[in-house]
């Protein structure tokens, strides 16, 4: 199978623009976990989605937002871009959410986004 | 904050040595995963043991757990310079519903010299 795909892979943006980022799950898997990675902050949990609902979002603005399609595809946008939001950004797929996250996530190879 | 920490955050020896790796968390658990990250690129899922395991194999990975002291370790022995990576843990928790976050320890990063 194909692994996490993510597009596009490197992206440079200025403050104040919006940009949508793209994950595509491996074939099968509906769950889509979505992480920011920062030298200061390390990864932390963006959002995730199942069956095209939203089941959990982390401690983000609401600039951060993100959907998922029919398809299982997700999509994450940030608007009014700061500088702090340079970052990679991971999105992680499994089959289902399982309590206590026991699902073993596959994780795409990121899009690293730049904000000048 | 709800991250984990890790130690050491960096740590180098060489080709054929062991590595270990120590993961403390904050909250209870209901399992633990660890990751590798090679030079911020995706993640790697390496291993995952439950919170009623004390330990687990995988190939030159041994990881233990013991939840009284909210502590995990990793070792990988005879370590190659393809080991070369950040190693996170990452916990999930029970928050009374079925989830996949993950909650991230700060990470290790490891240098093989050949």
């Amino acid at each position: 199978k194909a692994g996490v795909t993510q597009t596009p892979r490197y992206l440079i943006k200025t403050r104040g623009q919006q940009v949508t980022l793209s994950c595509s799950p491996i074939s099968g898997h509906r769950s889509v976990s979505w992480y920011q990675q920062t030298p200061g902050q390390g990864l932390q949990f963006l959002f995730e989605y199942f069956s095209e609902t939203q089941r959990n979002k982390g401690n983000f603005p609401g600039r951060f937002s993100g959907r998922q399609f029919s398809n299982s595809r997700s999509e994450m946008n940030v608007s009014t871009l700061e500088l702090g939001d340079s970052a990679l950004y991971l999105c992680a797929s499994s089959a289902e959410p399982l309590a206590g996250g026991r699902e073993t996530q596959y994780f795409g190879p990121g899009t690293r986004l730049l904000v000048l | 904050s709800q991250q984990g920490e890790e130690d050491p955050q960096a740590l180098s020896i060489q080709e054929g040595e062991n590595a270990t790796m120590n993961c403390s968390y904050k909250t209870s658990i209901n399992n633990l995963q660890w990751y590798r990250q090679n030079s911020g690129r995706g993640l790697v899922h390496l291993i995952l043991i439950r919170s009623n395991e004390r330990e687990k194999h995988s190939g030159r990975l041994r990881v233990t757990l013991d939840t009284s002291k909210k502590s995990s370790s990793l070792l990988i022995t005879a370590s190659r310079a393809a080991d070369t990576a950040s190693y996170f843990c990452a916990t999930g928790q029970n928050y009374g519903g079925a989830t996949n976050k993950l909650i991230f320890g700060t990470g290790t990063l490891l240098a093989v010299q050949p």
